[in-house]
């Protein structure tokens, strides 16, 4: 299975950015870094996704090392509603693309 | 909004019965996704579809389940004789698959079910 590691939980003022990393250090060349996140009682959203260059959109950034073997989500200005559950997973670009989810980093935006 | 739907949102059924969940993806995404949640564990992979067909089941997927896609497009996943360890939180997700759309289709999920098992 895909290993990833992220920190347990982290906290983040609100409108300050919010730097969550991830370590997969197993990532081969044709997999995908994705990151999702989980508000209570919701289902996982899709928040962006990245090869090997650093990628935004309205969510957020997401910043891959050159060795792709660690990735840096950033939400640029927290707010309350960011507060949730984010995964760090990679998938291959062959396959059935199944997920598979670790624990996640629990982000909490202090007001 | 035309998010995947999932029905019910909550299921509460005595011990041995049967309970069925529906979802229904987002049109036009041929790959259907069923994941199952445990209170502070992230969703675990159940099994897929691509159109009708089941392509892949989990081991966590005992002979008590069974999932179906008949037309290729709404999903139902059967539980029976419930029991105990089958309360969680049933997620469904749907997506493109690579040759209808660029690369890495992201999956999108539903709100999910959560069963409770008395």
């Amino acid at each position: 299975d895909a290993k990833t590691t992220q920190p347990p939980s982290m906290d983040c003022a609100e409108g300050r950015a919010a730097n969550l990393p991830c370590n997969h250090s197993t990532i081969s060349g044709n997999e995908y870094v994705y990151w999702y996140r989980q508000i209570h009682s919701q289902g996982p959203q899709y928040i962006i996704h990245g090869l090997k260059n650093n990628e935004t959109n309205e969510m957020a950034s997401l910043i891959i090392t050159e060795d792709r073997k660690s990735s840096t989500l950033i939400l640029p200005h927290a707010t309350l509603r960011d507060t949730a559950v984010y995964y760090c997973i990679f998938i291959s670009n062959f396959g059935n693309e199944k997920l598979t989810f670790g624990t996640g980093t629990r982000l909490t935006i202090i007001p | 909004d035309t998010g995947v739907s999932q029905n019910p949102r909550h299921k509460i059924t005595k011990r041995g019965q049967n309970v069925t969940f529906r979802c229904d993806p987002i049109s036009e995404h041929n790959r259907l996704y069923w994941y199952r949640q445990t209170l502070g564990q992230g969703p675990e992979f159940l099994t897929y579809f691509q159109n009708e067909a089941q392509l892949e089941k989990s081991r966590l997927l005992s002979d008590r389940f069974s999932a179906e896609r008949p037309k290729g497009s709404f999903s139902t996943l059967e539980i029976q004789r419930t029991e105990q360890g089958d309360s969680a939180m049933y997620l469904c997700a749907s997506s493109l698959d690579r040759s209808r759309g660029p690369s890495n289709q992201p999956q999108h999920f539903g709100d999910g079910t959560r069963l409770s098992i008395l």
